[in-house]
């Protein structure tokens, strides 16, 4: 059982360059989401998905985006990376929002942009 | 606004000693509290939740305490070990029944050092 599985591990770009971020999850999850984890700021959501077909905005989605055309697959979207993007990106997927449920993060994507 | 806020962003412990780790939240309709645990390199874990209509849950060697009238959360870890070294971050979700959907917002994480 793979879990969320995010891809690339690591990846540098130029600004103004654009490049998608993949996550996948096999447990069949209605909800997933995207962070973004910078140092003494914790997790802030980016954007986030309860289902197929529905995003939604999280806190900070300026310069991303994201659709959801399958269960399984989340991915986000640079535009056109700027180095205020410069982050480490997890992934995250539950069962569902409310409550009782637990949600599984991938390991992590490192983006430098320089 | 909405926010999750953690008081000490470090908190350093002897091994064996109980830790208690803190957090203030703002969002008085969230509904549901979570604590996780990431180790250097990885992916937030989860450890124990709260719904908002208890005031205690107890896990494995983990106690959450949740004050809805003061809006405070705590995290307390029985008999600490070097294997408690992380970061914890309290979390939230906050749910709208109209939508059906919610967010699981995150505080900005506590580091837990265990010292030997």
């Amino acid at each position: 059982n793979a879990g969320v599985t995010q891809t690339p591990k690591f990846q540098v770009l130029k600004t103004g360059q654009s490049m998608t971020l993949q996550c996948a999850q096999d447990m069949n999850h209605e909800y997933m989401s995207w962070y973004r984890q910078d140092p003494g700021m914790g997790l802030r959501l980016i954007h986030y998905s309860v289902g197929a077909g529905i995003t939604d905005q999280g806190e900070v989605p300026n310069g991303y985006n994201v659709s959801r055309s399958t269960t399984e697959d989340f991915p986000l979207r640079l535009l056109s990376a700027a180095p205020s993007q410069t982050s480490v990106y997890f992934c995250a997927s539950s069962y569902s929002i409310q409550s009782d449920t637990e949600a599984f993060f991938g390991q992590g994507t490192r983006l430098t942009v320089v | 606004g909405e926010s999750v806020g953690l008081h000490l962003p470090t908190l350093s412990v002897q091994e064996g000693d109980n830790s208690i780790i803190n957090c203030a939240y703002s969002n008085s309709a969230s509904d549901y509290f979570i604590w996780y645990k990431q180790e250097s390199g990885k992916g937030p874990q989860f450890i124990i939740d709260i719904r908002s209509n208890m005031d205690k849950r107890q896990g494995q060697r983990v106690t959450v305490l949740l004050n809805k009238t003061v809006k405070h959360l705590s995290l307390q870890i029985a008999a600490t070990q070097p294997g408690d070294s992380a970061v914890y971050f309290c979390a939230e979700i906050t749910w709208w029944v109209s939508g059906n959907t919610g967010k699981l917002i995150f505080g900005q994480g506590t580091t837990l050092q265990v010292k030997p």
